[in-house]
Parts: structure tokens; sequence; C-alpha cells
């Protein structure tokens, strides 16, 4: 069963503008952690920003903040200002206790494309 | 630079052939996780290390075997390669509720 579903395979967005990528995630846990990952072209995987189950606050790093709805489970990514080098896949991730250890389960991915 | 430090960064080998991946986690990190990112696909867990005990195993196929030595650093040991394997490999270490990955290691089986 997938933990963690990406419904959106591609989005694009003008420069400057705001775009809000899609999660949603399946677990029975209380506690846990979700995050968003960045991937560009160079592929390294670059932590965007994470938040914490228990944390009804919803985290934000600078122009990235996301709307964490937990009854609902949901976990969506807001850019705000989007720059061209924003343009790269965004993973969204699950930590989950899985065999007595706790494990990161990711998403398919979007593909953001930010357009000058 | 995350810390996390994978060799090499590329790898091109034949098929049939065995190969070996290196992780050396951030500094005072005890656990490491390994990945596969296959072509355009999201990353697949394979296995887990922990103070140098397999810790969880996901989908990895029994074809690769992976240790953790006494200095924390993890290999991910590929035999029997078939061109379907050929993909990036990361590794991920994990202080409290985050996890750094390496750059990675791009495979390619020829």
């Amino acid at each position: 069963a997938q933990t963690v579903t990406q419904s959106q395979p591609e989005m694009s967005v003008q420069e400057a503008e705001t775009v809000t990528l899609s999660c949603t995630y399946d677990t029975s846990e209380n506690n846990y952690y979700l995050f968003w990952y960045k991937q560009p072209p160079s592929r390294q995987m670059i932590l965007v920003i994470r938040q914490e189950a228990y944390k009804q606050q919803n985290a934000t790093e600078n122009r990235f903040s996301v709307n964490f709805q937990k009854a609902a489970k949901s976990f969506s990514l807001k850019i705000s200002d989007s720059q061209l080098g924003d343009t790269a896949m965004y993973f969204c991730a699950f930590m989950k206790h899985v065999g007595g250890a706790n494990n990161l389960f990711f998403g398919t991915g979007t593909r953001l494309t930010v357009i000058p | 630079d995350s810390g996390v430090t994978q060799t090499p960064k590329h790898l091109i080998t034949a098929t049939g052939q065995r190969v070996t991946l290196r992780c050396s986690p951030r500094s005072g990190d005890l656990s490491v996780y390994w990945y596969q990112q296959s072509l355009d696909q999201g990353l697949q867990f394979l296995i887990q290390y922990y103070n140098g005990e397999e810790r969880a195993k996901g989908n990895i196929l029994e074809r690769f075997s992976a240790q953790q030595f006494p200095d924390l650093h993890s290999e991910l040991n590929l035999s029997s390669l078939e061109l379907g394997d050929s993909a990036l490999y990361f590794c991920a270490s994990r202080q409290g509720g985050g996890y750094t990955f390496g750059s990675g290691t791009r495979l390619t089986v020829v």
C-alpha cells in the first residue's frame, strides 16, 4: 500500500508567483515526521522543510511553508515568490516506524518548472 | 557539502559484474540508510544500519548486500548486475528527526 501520494506529476509556475504542491499520506500512528525534499538537476537531495506531527503550527522556512492537516493526512508545500532556482523535483516523505526502526518513505515526486 | 560522503560519484560496469558503493555518515550519526532511485522515480528504501547492526530491510534484492563497519562507514555490494540495476544510489544518515543525504552514486550497467 502506498504510504505517500503525490498526485501532481508535473507543475509549472510563473516566476514570482505562488505555487502549492500536494501530498497525502497514510498512517495509524500519532507521532511522526513529514518532510519535503527538493532534487534539482544536480540530483542532490536537499531538505526543504520538516514538520513534526505533534506540532499544530505549520512549519515555515523563508519562502517555503506547509499546510499540515493532520486529520485529513494532508501535507502540502507552498512556495511563495517562486524563483528560477526552485525548478526541481519535489518529494514528499514520511518517517514511519517499521520493524523496530524509523524509516523514511517517499512519494513519487512532482516536477516543478518555474517559467521566467 | 552535506557531511554525508559517498564514493564513487559515477560507476560504469558490465552486466554480471559486482560493485561496491561506499558511504560515510555525518560525524556523530550512527545510522546509515541506503536508497535506490531509478530514472524519474522516487527513492526506494533498501536497507538501514545502526551502529553496525542491520535495523530494517526494504525492497533490497538478494543480489544486494550491505554492512556497516566499526568506524560507521557503510558499503553496499551489488552483484550479478543487470541492466535494470542502473540507478542513483543514495545513502543518508539521521540524527533526531532529520535525514541528511549524500550526493549519490550513479551506477550505469551496460
